[in-house]
């Protein structure tokens, strides 16, 4: 069974600093992607970035970006220049890309993040 | 460019009661889920749809729980004799590859 883990409740960050939401999975399948999701209060998941298993480069999407190391299972994301408006609950996610789970994604427990001003 | 849209965003009823929920996922998508979100926790995976058919549910949907997908457009999940457990973010999501996108979710609050 996949399982993420997300071992900071609660993080928080000087506005225009940077800061790194830990994730950790493990998963004996060698086909699988990590994705990170954005959930402010309002409630809606908002896609930030994707890695692919086989990706031999790490992922970056702008601000966003994600430090896999694939020996240590884990896909830390690292926000760049934190802005007020990243305030919110993130989500580590991975999809098995295998059988007929194709598509469900397993989440952890989230971490929330609060920039200062 | 819509994105996917759930309807009510909010719903407050008995114990007991029945409630339905509504997913319009993005018009091209043909996969579509339901998620479960409590307090605090990540979503969880409830059931999924290709085109009309359901092809995987979770543990999580007791028979209390219904979801369909006719026409493999727009999808329905029905909660039958409601209970306080009940009480969560029900989030959709669909695609049409690997990126899933969600919808803003009902939060359904069971007194």
């Amino acid at each position: 069974a996949q399982k993420i883990t997300q071992t900071q409740p609660g993080m928080f960050v000087q506005e225009k600093e940077a800061v790194t939401l830990d994730c950790t999975y493990d998963t004996s399948d060698p086909s699988y992607g990590l994705f990170w999701y954005k959930q402010p209060s309002s409630g809606e998941m908002i896609f930030l970035i994707y890695q692919g298993s086989y990706d031999q480069q790490n992922a970056t999407e702008g601000r966003y970006s994600l430090n896999f190391q694939k020996a240590r299972k884990s896909a830390n994301l690292v926000i760049s220049a934190s802005q007020l408006g990243d305030s919110a609950m993130y989500f580590c996610a991975t999809l098995w890309a295998g059988g007929t789970s194709y598509g469900k994604l397993t989440f952890g427990q989230g971490t929330i993040l609060t920039v200062h001003p | 460019d819509t994105g996917v849209s759930q309807d009510p965003r909010h719903k407050i009823t008995k114990r007991g009661q029945n409630v339905t929920f509504r997913c319009d996922p993005i018009s091209e998508h043909n996969r579509l889920y339901w998620y479960r979100q409590t307090l605090g926790q990540g979503p969880e995976f409830l059931t999924y749809f290709q085109n009309e058919a359901q092809l995987e549910k979770s543990r999580l949907l007791s028979d209390r729980f219904s979801a369909e997908r006719p026409k493999g457009s727009f999808s329905t999940l029905e909660i039958q004799r409601t209970e306080q457990g009940d009480s969560a973010m029900y989030l959709c999501a669909s695609s049409r590859g690997r990126d899933q996108y969600f919808g803003p979710g009902t939060r359904l609050l069971v007194l």
